[in-house]
């Protein structure tokens, strides 16, 4: 089965901080990697999509890497605000369009 | 990226009943997705809908449960038929773009009684 890992479940960080989500899965055949951003009760917003031959991508403060060798991928949030407070949701797609979800990291930034 | 609108946004149903859920894309797609998310679990796929052909649905999915309609290349609706407790879900409906790239709607949270 292709299973999917986010750690830590929960964070809860100072404002200001920088921090890591943390995404691995147990099939390194993947297609691409997507994070998503989830408010409470709302749909889910792209964050940043990685390739299979792509190492990273940026988005602003956000940062994700792809280690398909290790089956891995971090989330970097630079300088975190009380704004970034949401399930960080890590999907990864093998052949086909579905997509496999970890459960997300519940994150609070405090001010 | 691709603008989709679900409707009902929330809605708390009596069991034994059953609802409907619309999906509206902004642009013409071929395939649009619908997922459900438990509480405290992950996101799973319940099937993938084609214009001008029946559903495909994943393991553990079947027609007479979720039947799903796809009229146009904008639109699709997901029914979730003779509800009970355990179909308390958030409902999403999902496009892919040429990039793979997924987008979703706002979903539907569905509170079985």
């Amino acid at each position: 089965k292709q299973e999917v890992t986010q750690i830590p479940a929960a964070l809860s960080v100072p404002e200001g901080e920088n921090l890591v989500l943390n995404c691995s899965f147990t099939d390194s055949a993947i297609y691409n990697l997507q994070w998503f951003r989830q408010d409470p009760g709302k749909g889910l917003t792209s964050l940043l999509l990685i390739q299979s031959s792509q190492r990273e991508q940026t988005s602003g403060r956000l940062n994700a890497s792809l280690d398909k060798s290790s089956g891995r991928s971090t989330l970097y949030i630079a300088a975190s605000q009380p704004g970034d407070s949401a399930t960080y949701l890590c999907a990864v797609r093998y052949s086909g369009y579905a997509l496999n979800f970890g459960k997300g990291t519940s994150l609070l930034v405090t001010p | 990226s691709a603008v989709i609108s679900q409707k009902p946004s929330r809605d708390i149903c009596q069991r034994g009943t059953s609802l409907t859920i619309q999906c509206q894309v902004d642009s013409q797609v071929t395939m649009m997705f619908w997922y459900r998310q438990q509480p405290g679990q992950s996101l799973t796929l319940i099937a993938t809908a084609n214009q001008g052909s029946e559903a495909t649905y994943e393991s553990g999915f079947v027609i007479d449960k979720f039947p799903i309609s796809r009229p146009n290349l904008t639109f699709s609706t997901l029914t979730v038929s003779n509800m009970s407790p355990e179909d308390s879900s958030i409902y999403l409906c999902s496009v892919v773009n040429s990039n793979t790239e997924a987008f979703f709607g706002q979903g539907t949270r569905l509170t079985v009684v």
